[in-house]
């Protein structure tokens, strides 16, 4: 495998249920971030971990807890979402501390519907 | 407040013509910018990037232009071809701090290139 990889692709989960997006890179990048993308919104950055460090958490609900256990893979684990929670979830992940390297490399991305 | 600006949700052009799509940004700090392009069930790849040293940028058919006093940029894609139909989103990125790169992203612009 390749590039940055994300499972599942498609999620349909009750408000009650929790389960766990992962994501895994195969780049040796030591930064990697947590997108969430809405229809007709901007990708909001919601996690930045650094070195497997947290570095950023952009005021999102605790219903979403990252978990960064080494360089290489990053998971969200949700709990008691909302319907309005649906979206696309996109990893990428990054080369950190270079100066002038900013490219981000995406995974697919999981599509998420709460019912 | 949206520091990136995507104002045209979409732009349909003929192929073999030029594809013009542009950017706002309120944020005079940003110093980094860059175009990534997203095709259905995929992640965003990068596309092209410029420095705000910068104000033109080329990359075989695609070409970044940045005018820091308007704080615009707009990327041109000639010839278009049909496969570069996809949702193009601008970014930009503030003074590299020893942390992550953050990307900012505008909400993304859809362009059909028509046979």
């Amino acid at each position: 495998e390749t590039g940055v990889t994300q499972t599942p692709r498609h999620l349909v989960m009750g408000m009650t249920n929790k389960k766990s997006l992962k994501c895994e890179q195969h780049l040796g990048h030591n930064a990697m971030y947590w997108y969430k993308q809405s229809a007709k919104k901007p990708l909001e950055l919601m996690f930045v971990y650094s070195l497997e460090e947290r570095v950023e958490n952009n005021s999102v609900p605790s219903r979403f807890s990252p978990e960064c256990p080494n360089s290489s893979h990053l998971f969200l684990h949700l709990h008691t979402l909302q319907p309005e929670d649906s979206a696309l979830y996109l990893c990428a992940s990054s080369q950190d501390g270079q100066g002038g390297i900013y490219e981000q490399f995406f995974g697919p991305g999981t599509r998420l519907t709460v019912l | 407040d949206q520091q990136v600006k995507q104002n045209s949700p979409s732009l349909s052009v003929q192929e073999g013509r030029i594809s013009i799509l542009n950017c706002d940004y309120t944020n005079s700090m940003f110093d980094y910018f860059l175009w990534y392009k997203k095709y259905p069930a995929e992640g965003p790849t990068f596309l092209i990037s410029i420095s705000s040293i910068k104000d033109k940028n080329e990359d075989g058919r695609f070409t970044v232009f940045l005018n820091k006093s308007a704080k615009h940029l707009s990327l041109h894609i000639v010839p278009s071809q049909p496969g570069d139909s996809a949702v193009y989103f601008c970014a930009a990125i503030p003074p590299f701090k020893g942390g992550s790169e953050k990307l900012v992203f505008g909400k993304g612009m859809k362009l059909t290139v028509n046979p």
